[in-house]
């Protein structure tokens, strides 16, 4: 089946340690986004890429990392300079990078801070 | 700037039913327009899609949305609905010129009482 895997689904962090949330996707897009979600205040977008070895901060970039060596995979690294981490974080993927394109989503990582 | 506005935190409607998900936007210039859908701990799924033309956007699941450019909505709605539909719903929106990237609203929880 074509789509896009998350992992993991739920990962639980101490303060002051990097994480990375893995995003892969099979679908042969060339567009992929990184969103985070909060109650209440919809998806914002962190980072997104249109190509590879390219990517561009979002709304909300401060405290993350992103990279994409390959066209399948986007990776994002939460820092420990990211001063609010606690939320669920959504991997999507798009066959545009422009106009009026579908985003498909992955079922998301719930990344907890203790 | 661009912005979504979805009125309604919550929106309870009795099975079979029809319900509106509200939604109102702000762009510069032409927009496109979108309605996605997100179950419980999933990533979101698009329903539907406004590009040019029919005001009235038929989409997934029996759902259609209505764009009015001169009250800048695009209201969801579905003439009877399931207990199935609970879920939050996001509606989003790109301008057709400028800025490439998607802007998505505080989403509605949907709640179709049996």
């Amino acid at each position: 089946d074509g789509g896009i895997t998350q992992s993991p689904k739920y990962l639980f962090r101490k303060e002051g340690q990097n994480v990375t949330l893995s995003c892969e996707q099979n679908l042969n897009h060339d567009a992929m986004y990184w969103y985070r979600q909060d109650p209440g205040q919809g998806l914002r977008l962190i980072y997104y890429s249109q190509i590879v070895n390219d990517f561009q901060k979002g709304d909300i970039a401060e405290g993350y990392s992103v990279s994409r060596e390959k066209k399948e995979s986007f990776p994002l690294t939460v820092t420990s300079a990211q001063k609010n981490p606690t939320a669920f974080y959504l991997c999507a993927s798009s066959g545009q990078t422009s106009g009026a394109n579908v985003l498909t989503f992955g079922a998301g990582s719930r990344l907890t801070v203790l | 700037a661009q912005s979504v506005a979805q009125p309604e935190d919550q929106v309870n409607v009795a099975e079979g039913n029809p319900l509106t998900v509200k939604c109102t936007y702000s762009v510069s210039g032409n927009p496109y327009l979108f309605w996605y859908v997100q179950y419980p701990n999933r990533g979101l799924q698009f329903l539907l899609k406004y590009i040019t033309g029919d005001n009235l956007v038929k989409g997934s699941y029996g759902f259609e949305a209505e764009f009015n450019k001169s009250q800048t909505s695009f209201h969801l709605k579905k003439p009877s609905a399931l207990v199935s539909d609970s879920a939050l719903y996001f509606c989003a929106v790109r301008s057709q010129t400028g800025a490439n990237n998607l802007f998505f609203g505080t989403g509605t929880r949907l709640t179709v009482i049996p």
